[in-house]
């Protein structure tokens, strides 16, 4: 299992933009990186998933290097609702694939 | 999207009884399920493994005769904590991989909040 290390928290105001970056230094050849978002007293919400070079959706960009021991997530213009915990896993796209969270970073944006 | 339910979303119990949580995937089949604990200010540990039609897999440390966990359906998982104390309070999740499909591999519950008092 890939072991991430992520910031313990960031701050951050409306309207900026927010990068979060990932380390998975082990990261094996068939894993793929995934931004998991959490709200408080919430599951974790999927956001991003990669495996190199960059991809783009309507929520986040995930930047990752061509090493690919680390990633790094963005997030455009946040807003107060983006306040959250923000989780990278690392790991194979294998659906019985058993998710292991580290610590996550705890994004407080302010207004 | 794929949707998975718990229930209930939060259950009060006094000390010594037991808690039955209940896990759907709403639209799709899930003959793997994976139940989680989040304590405050700390992050998701994974608890277990349910499979459908099998003896659920335990992470190291959970006591599998206190967390019993059920697959009966292809649907639905249960997790029963068995006499519930003070410091089984805490955030239950499950999640259900969704095979097959580009991009997102799990979705998650909105959790159980148990307070066992």
């Amino acid at each position: 299992l890939a072991k991430t290390t992520q910031p313990i928290s960031m701050d951050s105001y409306e309207g900026q933009e927010v990068n979060i970056t990932c380390s998975h230094n082990n990261i094996a050849t068939n894993d793929y990186i995934t931004w998991y978002q959490q709200f408080p007293s919430q599951g974790p919400r999927f956001i991003i998933q990669g495996y190199k070079t960059k991809v783009t959706n309507e929520v986040a960009s995930l930047f990752i290097p061509a090493d690919r021991k680390s990633s790094t997530l963005s997030l455009p213009r946040v807003s107060l609702s983006d306040t959250a915990v923000y989780y990278c896993l690392v790991g194979p796209r294998d659906s019985s694939y058993k998710l292991i969270f580290g610590s996550g970073t705890r994004l407080l944006v302010r207004p | 999207g794929a949707v998975v339910s718990q229930h209930p979303s939060w259950v009060i119990c006094k000390s010594g009884t037991s808690v039955k949580i209940e896990c759907r995937s709403l639209d799709f089949q899930a003959t793997t399920m994976f139940w989680y604990r989040q304590f405050p200010k700390q992050s998701l540990m994974l608890m277990a493994t349910s499979n459908e039609g099998s003896k659920a897999t335990y992470e190291q440390g959970v006591e599998k005769d206190k967390f019993l966990i059920n697959h009966a359906s292809l649907t639905l998982s249960t997790l029963t904590v068995t006499s519930a104390h003070p410091e089984d309070s805490s955030f239950y999740i499950c999640s259900a991989p969704l095979s097959g499909r580009a991009g997102e591999t799990q979705y998650f519950g909105p959790g159980t909040r148990l307070l066992v008092l």
